[in-house]
């Protein structure tokens, strides 16, 4: 149990496009999704936090408008990286807290973005 | 502010050594405290937690922690290394509040040697 599926697990795009990136909880519901960025051979630094049917909190120096993050149901969260750049190329993994559980989190296998 | 530090960010054993991964946080408040294992190019897997209660906390794949308020460390150890261990570790905190988010240490890439 406790599944978090990414999707995709990789993806390239151009400098200037969009990418949606895709977080969904399996087998539970989800009332709090987070949404990291790892840099290589760094730690996961965490963007932000999205409860479901709510604006997502932000953290301080990461761009809201440009990283969109939507949370419309129990088991679904989305992270848009709009006009990409290859500075934003990273691991982005999302994670998600089991409704009820206060503590700790699933994580998803991650997304590999390279813009080129 | 509240971090976390792990001390060593590569560390190689022998197989079937000791391993030890160093993680003190630092706060007043005794805080959450997690290690994840990092396989590459995917998630995180959790490996153990410490929330209350013994301070001697036994996890997967064999590993265990032991919660030192006095040291403010949770250090992660297994008796004997496996091949199979190889991979990044983090110590997480959280100190609760209303999303109990993670904070995590800059990892430790473990090397087990044959």
């Amino acid at each position: 149990g406790a599944v978090v599926s990414q999707h995709p697990s990789w993806v390239i795009c151009k400098s200037g496009t969009s990418v949606k990136i895709e977080c969904r909880s399996l087998d539970f519901q989800a009332t709090t999704m987070f949404w990291y960025r790892q840099f290589p051979k760094q730690s996961l630094m965490l963007m932000a936090t999205s409860n479901e049917g709510s604006k997502a909190t932000y953290e301080q120096g990461v761009e809201k408008d440009k990283f969109l993050i939507n949370h419309a149901s129990l088991t679904l969260s989305t992270l848009t990286v709009t006009s990409a750049h290859p500075e934003d190329s990273s691991f982005y993994i999302c994670s998600a807290r089991p409704e009820g559980i206060p503590l700790g989190a699933f994580f998803g296998q991650g997304t590999r973005l390279t813009v080129v | 502010a509240q971090s976390v530090t792990q001390l060593g960010s590569h560390v190689s054993v022998s197989e079937g050594a000791l391993v030890l991964l160093r993680c003190n946080y630092s706060s007043s408040v005794p805080p959450y405290l997690f290690w994840y294992v990092q396989y590459p190019n995917q998630g995180l897997q959790l490996l153990l937690k410490y929330t209350t209660g013994a301070t001697l906390v036994k996890g997967i794949n064999g590993f265990e922690a032991e919660f030192k308020k006095s040291e403010t460390s949770f250090h992660l150890t297994k008796p004997s290394a496996h091949m199979s261990d190889a991979a990044e570790y983090f110590c997480a905190v959280s100190y609760g509040g209303a999303t109990n988010k993670l904070i995590f240490g800059t990892g430790t890439l473990l090397a087990v040697q044959p």
